[in-house]
């Protein structure tokens, strides 16, 4: 089974600090996702990625980066932490675009206090 | 704009008794549609997909999802819920668009309650 792990599964931040959210899978994935989930608006799509060094944004990229130097590994970056980034943060993986499923890590809960 | 709605926040129903939890969606072009279930503090897990062929697919946990293309729907059935089946529930759908690339998009999501 493809493993899509995040390296924490609850955080604590202060406003205005560096965040940096990591995720690793290990079967080989093309594709990489960061997404943040809130109640009544779904999962919202921060950035992704296609390839190595690739990144694309989504539909809510402002506040956040991303880095993908190695296949396996994609980060998402809170440049500077702030209230309303109080989240679920999940990333995904998959095989390809279309037909393939999304492969979901077990979620970081993040809370700026 | 292509789009996915699943119209009820929650859906109650009785263990034993069969449930489906409703999904619509607007794309242009052949979609891909996608069922998956998030329990509490963890990540969406895939339960199943319709690619093409039988409208009827199959899927884990005993689920079952019906595509009817005249209604551009893709509803989520299970014969007998169970307790264990409470969870959040996700539709999606990986749509081509004008750049030559798939978009994925997810409903917002419903909570099915079963009670015991």
């Amino acid at each position: 089974d493809v493993k899509v792990t995040q390296s924490s599964r609850y955080l604590v931040k202060r406003t205005g600090e560096k965040v940096f959210l990591e995720c690793v899978q290990d079967m080989d994935h093309e594709n990489m996702f960061w997404y943040r989930q809130d109640p009544g608006l779904g999962l919202r799509l921060i950035y992704f990625s296609y390839d190595v060094k690739m990144k694309e944004k989504g539909d809510i990229p402002e506040g956040y980066s991303v880095s993908r130097e190695k296949k396996e590994r994609f980060s998402l970056i809170l440049e500077s932490a702030s209230t309303n980034q109080t989240s679920m943060y999940l990333c995904a993986s998959s095989l390809q675009q279309g037909i393939y499923g999304y492969t979901f890590g077990s979620g970081t809960r993040l809370t700026v206090v | 704009a292509q789009s996915v709605a699943q119209p009820e926040d929650q859906v109650n129903v009785a263990e034993g008794n069969p449930l489906t939890v409703k999904c619509t969606y607007s794309v242009s072009g052949n979609p891909y549609l996608f069922w998956y279930v998030q329990y509490p503090n963890r990540g969406l897990q895939f339960l199943l997909k319709y690619i093409t062929g039988d409208n009827l697919v199959k899927g884990s946990y005993g689920f079952e999802a019906e595509f009817n293309k005249s209604q551009t729907s893709f509803h989520l059935k299970k014969p007998s819920a169970l307790v264990s089946d409470s969870a959040l529930y996700f539709c999606a759908v990986s749509a081509f668009t004008t750049s030559g690339t798939y978009k994925y998009i997810f409903g917002t999501g419903t909570r099915l309650k079963v009670l015991a």
